[in-house]
Order: C-alpha cells, then sequence, then structure tokens
C-alpha cells in the first residue's frame, strides 16, 4: 500500500511537553513538507524539505523542529516554545526535490494536536 | 493584503446544478494554480492543476485560468451532494516549491 502515512491521528499534549509527529512516504519523493491548519484558515507551511539531511524554515516556524535523516521519514517536533500549538497538522510531499514551480504537492491524512 | 483570497461561503447549490467556485491572487508572477477537496476532519486531496490561461477539464471539474485578471476559477457540473467539502485554492510562490492557500470555500449541495 503506497502513500504518505501520518501518526498518531490524535495526539493531546500537557503544557510544557515536546511532542513529535510522525510523517512517512513511500512515493520515492524527495520533497517533504508540513502545514499547519487552524479552523477556518488556510494551510501555512512550517517546514520543508527539499534534499535528505536539509531543510529550510518556512512562515511559521518558531516552536517547531524538524529532521531529514532519510528520504522517506520526516518527523515534526512541536516543543513547549510553541505557543498554540492545538491545530491540524499535515504532512506533504512533491516529487521533486528542486523547485520546478509546478510541482503537485500531495498530502497524508493528518495529526490533530490539542493540548490540555 | 492575503495572497490568495476566496470567499468563505457556504455556497448553496442545488443536486444537478452548476457550482462555480472562484479565487483570485496578489502575486503576478504565479504560473500554478491548484484546486484541492477537503473533507471535514480530513487533509486535503488534489482535484485540478493548471499553468496556462484558458480551461482545462476533467470529468465533471473544469478550472479557469486568466492571468491578466489575476483569477482562477473551478466549476462543478452536476453537482452532487457527495460533493460538499470545503475547496481550498492555492499557488505556487517563491523560489521555492511553496504553495500559498487560500482559506477555502465551502460548497453545499442540497438534494
Amino acid at each position: 500500500d503506497g502513500g504518505i502515512t501520518q501518526s498518531p491521528k490524535y495526539l493531546f499534549r500537557k503544557e510544557g511537553q515536546n511532542v513529535t509527529l510522525s510523517c512517512e512516504q513511500n512515493l520515492n519523493h524527495d520533497a517533504m513538507y508540513w502545514y499547519r491548519q487552524d479552523p477556518g484558515q488556510g494551510l501555512r507551511l512550517i517546514y520543508y524539505s527539499q534534499i535528505v539531511n536539509d531543510f529550510q524554515k518556512g512562515d511559521i516556524a518558531e516552536g517547531y523542529s524538524v529532521s531529514r535523516e532519510k528520504k522517506e521519514s520526516f518527523p515534526l517536533t512541536v516543543t513547549s516554545a510553541q505557543k498554540n500549538p492545538t491545530a491540524f497538522y499535515l504532512c506533504a510531499t512533491s516529487p521533486s526535490g528542486r523547485a520546478k514551480g509546478t510541482d503537485t504537492q500531495y498530502f497524508g491524512p493528518g495529526t490533530r494536536l490539542t493540548v490540555l | 493584503q492575503k495572497e490568495v483570497e476566496q470567499n468563505s461561503g457556504p455556497l448553496s447549490v442545488p443536486e444537478g446544478a452548476i457550482a462555480s467556485l472562484n479565487c483570485t491572487y496578489s502575486d503576478r508572477v504565479s504560473q500554478s494554480f491548484f484546486w484541492y477537496r477537503q473533507y471535514s476532519g480530513k487533509s486535503p486531496e488534489l482535484i485540478m492543476s493548471i499553468y496556462s490561461n484558458g480551461d482545462k477539464e476533467d470529468g465533471r471539474f473544469t478550472a479557469q485560468l486568466n492571468k491578466a485578471s489575476q483569477y482562477v476559477s473551478l466549476l462543478i457540473r452536476d453537482s452532487q451532494p457527495s460533493d460538499s467539502a470545503t475547496y481550498l485554492c492555492a499557488t505556487i510562490s517563491g523560489g521555492y516549491n511553496k504553495l500559498i492557500f487560500g482559506a477555502g470555500t465551502r460548497l453545499a449541495v442540497h438534494p
């Protein structure tokens, strides 16, 4: 079964805790992305990675960290420094690691994070 | 000024009618445009991509792009209740493959 998997589907975090969201893909895509979606708003880019061992900050990277040690995996850590982390987190991939301006992005099923 | 703007809706249409969803964008150099459908609680799924001025048809869906007016639209013919969802417009911006999303238009198709 091919595609993008995200786990867990639901995650609850206490104040002051760091949590890590998993994103795995077997599409052999070079690029991977993390977005955050808040109710009634569009998706906002947190981090992206065009190739293994390289990643760049997106528009709202503060309070988040990532790693890209393997092509298939791009985990996102939500740190205690993120003031309002309750949101729907979406991982996406695209075939090309280099900007072509036309590359389509495909989304995983998402993780819904709630801060208690 | 938001980079991609959509009417939040809801847009309510009767079953069998044509639903017209609109999107405007501010970056004149944008070249690529995408329509995603998002059901409540689910992740976005790609419906259409369009890169050139004019119309692009795929089944019941037609995307229309007018770069001079900085306007992109999605038409859904023979609308079905299963089309009820939020439709997100997105364009690629910047020196890398960064998608800029609108906030989405909620479509409700009633029997």
